[in-house]
């Protein structure tokens, strides 16, 4: 089983900032097939990226996503209030797919 | 527009059984590999189970496996998750999803499982 870190736990940032995010994987995640979900209170996730890299339809171009190998990252180059919320990465290399644990973004 | 309805939840004793259900529609239902994904209160996402668009391979998360069972109408665009000796590990609410080549687009709303005695 892939297991992924999220780091870090919270993210305590301002309107407007720079938020960076960070997936890291027990093995190689190859294919570069890990996806990044935001999830808000009573809601289910949303799929924001695939692919490590491709942005979703309909998902603001402020979030980016990079990375291979067993490191990756979620950008969002300048909050939004909207974007204040818990972060998921999942991978879908095997058939036992795994979520990291979570981050959230908190206004500061 | 893409909708998955989940059904079937409530509250049961440990060591009972529920059986969820999941209606599609907006979309080709037996042309997708159907996930189910549950979320414990308070906790992360966490995978459950997978079938193929035919019904023919399905894949279990270590902690279900022999206790869960995946299954599929594709004649009633219909999703099910027949689950067995339940304990208190497995209250959550869970999710159908699709949408994807393992990763999840769509998503249901959820339907709740309590497992207390």
């Amino acid at each position: 089983e892939i297991v992924l870190t999220q780091s870090p736990g919270t993210l305590s940032l301002s309107p407007g900032e720079r938020a960076t995010l960070s997936c890291s994987a027990s093995q190689s995640v190859t294919n570069n097939y890990l996806a990044w979900y935001q999830q808000k209170p009573g809601q289910p996730p949303t799929l924001l990226i695939n692919g490590a890299s491709i942005r979703a339809t309909g998902i603001p171009d402020r979030f980016s996503g990079s990375g291979s190998g067993t490191d990756f990252t979620l950008t969002i180059s300048r909050l939004e209030p909207e974007d204040f919320a818990v972060y998921y990465c999942q991978h879908y290399v095997t058939s036992q797919l795994t979520f990291g644990g979570g981050t959230k973004v908190q206004i500061k | 527009e893409v909708q998955l309805v989940e059904s079937g939840g409530g509250s049961v004793q440990p060591g009972g059984s529920l059986r969820l259900s999941c209606v599609g529609s907006g979309f080709t239902f037996s042309e997708n590999w159907m996930h189910w994904v549950r979320q414990a209160p308070g906790e992360g996402p966490v995978w459950v189970s997978r079938i193929k668009p035919d019904g023919s391979t399905t894949h279990y998360a270590d902690s279900v496996t022999g206790r869960f069972t995946i299954s599929r109408d594709n004649a009633r665009n219909t999703l099910f998750l027949q689950m067995n000796r339940l304990t208190a590990d497995d209250t959550a609410l869970y999710y159908c999803t699709t949408g994807g080549s393992g990763y999840f687009k769509y998503w249901g709303q959820g339907a709740l499982v309590t497992v207390s005695s």
